[in-house]
């Protein structure tokens, strides 16, 4: 079945620090994004790409950053600089385009980050 | 932007029908309705989407006012496997989807 996977499902790092979360996707999708969500809180964008060798900052860039090398994957870095990067961490993807079958997003299961 | 405007909270009984409300009085002619919901430590899931008429699908109908400025996700028999966040989102048609944000939603409780 096509879907998405993101690992690992809990991560417990140090401060200061880098981790990476996985990503990828088997859905032949050209978009890919990076949301954040704290708890009892909606999600926010991160990072998002549209197509490979392409990426674009969301709203709370700043303390992470990501790459698309390849179309299935877009892993996303939490750097030291991310001064609170305890948080639920969810990757989605879509097929971009105009239109009412668009843009309709498909999410992994998540990645739950502590930091210690 | 257009911004949705959704209840914290809502409980259901178990079987019964359930009524989710979602304001956007801003919306836009070009402007699509979508719901996700998203179940207890998982990612968000696509329920429905429209933009004028009334929709229906295995998961849920969508049932959208004449004015759009409101709409109503309808799940028809609640299930305890239904207790999730909702969320009402407003997408612009030619969007790429960098601008799709996702509020606090609704707390759905299904009581057996």
């Amino acid at each position: 079945d096509g879907g998405i996977t993101q690992s690992p499902k809990y991560l417990f790092r140090k401060e200061g620090q880098n981790v990476t979360l996985s990503c990828e996707q088997n859905l032949n999708h050209d978009a890919m994004y990076w949301y954040r969500q704290d708890p009892g809180q909606g999600l926010r964008l991160i990072y998002y790409s549209q197509i490979v060798n392409d990426f674009q900052k969301g709203d709370i860039a700043e303390g992470y950053s990501v790459s698309r090398e390849k179309k299935e994957s877009f892993p996303l870095t939490v750097t030291s600089a991310q001064k609170n990067p305890t948080a639920f961490y969810l990757c989605a993807s879509s097929i971009p385009g105009q239109g009412a079958g668009a843009n309709v997003l498909t999410f992994g299961a998540g990645s739950r980050l502590t930091v210690l | 932007d257009a911004k949705t405007t959704q209840p914290n909270s809502m409980e259901s009984n178990e079987e019964e029908p359930v009524h989710l409300p979602c304001n956007h009085s801003t919306i836009s002619g070009t402007d699509y309705i979508h719901w996700y919901r998203q179940l207890p430590s998982q990612g968000p899931e696509y329920v429905i989407h429209g933009l004028t008429s009334n929709v229906n699908n295995r998961m849920a109908s969508l049932a959208i006012a004449e004015d759009r400025k409101s709409s109503t996700l309808i799940l028809h028999r609640a299930t305890l496997r239904d207790a999730a966040v909702y969320y009402c989102i407003l997408r612009y048609e030619k969007s790429n989807n960098n601008d799709m944000r996702f509020g606090a939603g609704t707390r759905l409780t299904v009581k057996p």
